[in-house]
C-alpha cells in the first residue's frame, strides 16, 4: 500500500503534446514537491507547494506548470513537450521543515 | 546557492566489507539537515540517514553511520558489512530553510559477492 502514488509510471509523447503527471498522498502531508532526475545530475526540484494556496517555483520550472488540487494531490503539466524534458520524476511530500521526505515511485517520461 | 557534491561517481566493494561514500556542500546557513537516499535498480528513492547540524553526534542507522564534520562541510556514508542489497545509487542531500533538498549527482555503488 504505497502512501505517495504518481500516475502514469512510463509515458512516452510527442514533441509538442500537453502532458499532465499526477501524485496522490495518504501521508496527511501539508508540503509536496515535485523533481525531475536526469544521469548525472541528481534530482532537481521544478516546483513545491506548502499548501493548497501555496505554490512555489523551484530551480527548474521553466515549461512547467503545476495544481494543487486538495491537499493530497499535486499535478505538473508539460505544456507543450520538448525532447530535453525526457527524464525520470519524482512527487515527494513531507511533514515539516527538516523531516524526511517521501518519494512516489517516479514516473519514466519519453519525449520523442 | 546551496550545492551538493559527491565526488566519486563509482565505487565497488566486497561483500561483508566496509565502504564510505563522500559529500561535501557549501552553505551559509548554520542550522540544516542533511540526508543520505539510496536509490536501488527499481528506482525508488529510500531514505538511509537523516543528521541535524546542530547535533554534534554523529547519526547511526543499523549498518549505515555518518561522518558529519560541520567546520569542513562534509557528510560521508560508511556502510559496514556490504550486502549485495546495497547495491544502488547513494544520493547526498542538503535541506535549505524552507525544507527544499538540494542533491548531489550521486554515486552509484556495486557490491560484489
Amino acid at each position: 500500500d504505497a502512501d505517495v502514488t504518481q500516475t502514469p509510471r512510463n509515458r512516452i509523447t510527442k514533441t509538442g503534446k500537453r502532458i499532465m503527471l499526477e501524485c496522490s498522498q495518504t501521508k496527511g502531508h501539508d508540503r509536496m514537491y515535485w523533481y525531475r532526475q536526469d544521469p548525472g545530475l541528481g534530482l532537481r526540484l521544478i516546483y513545491y507547494s506548502f499548501d493548497v494556496k501555496d505554490i512555489n517555483k523551484g530551480e527548474i520550472s521553466d515549461g512547467y506548470s503545476v495544481s494543487r488540487q486538495a491537499q493530497a494531490k499535486f499535478s505538473l503539466s508539460l505544456e507543450s513537450a520538448i525532447p530535453n524534458q525526457t527524464a525520470l520524476y519524482f512527487c515527494a511530500t513531507a511533514r515539516d521543515r527538516g523531516y524526511e521526505q517521501y518519494f512516489g515511485p517516479g514516473t519514466r517520461l519519453t519525449v520523442t | 546557492a546551496q550545492t551538493v557534491t559527491q565526488s566519486q561517481p563509482e565505487m565497488s566493494v566486497q561483500e561483508a566489507e566496509t565502504v564510505t561514500l563522500s559529500c561535501t556542500y557549501d552553505t551559509s546557513e548554520n542550522n540544516y539537515y542533511l540526508f543520505w537516499y539510496k536509490q536501488p535498480p527499481s528506482r525508488q528513492m529510500i531514505l538511509v540517514i537523516r543528521q541535524e547540524a546542530y547535533k554534534q553526534q554523529n547519526a547511526t542507522e543499523n549498518r549505515f553511520s555518518v561522518n558529519f564534520q560541520k567546520a569542513a562541510k562534509s557528510f560521508s556514508l560508511k556502510i559496514s558489512d556490504s550486502q549485495l542489497g546495497d547495491t544502488a545509487m547513494y544520493f547526498c542531500a542538503f535541506m535549505e530553510y524552507g525544507n527544499k533538498l538540494v542533491f548531489g549527482a550521486g554515486t552509484i555503488l556495486r557490491v560484489k559477492s
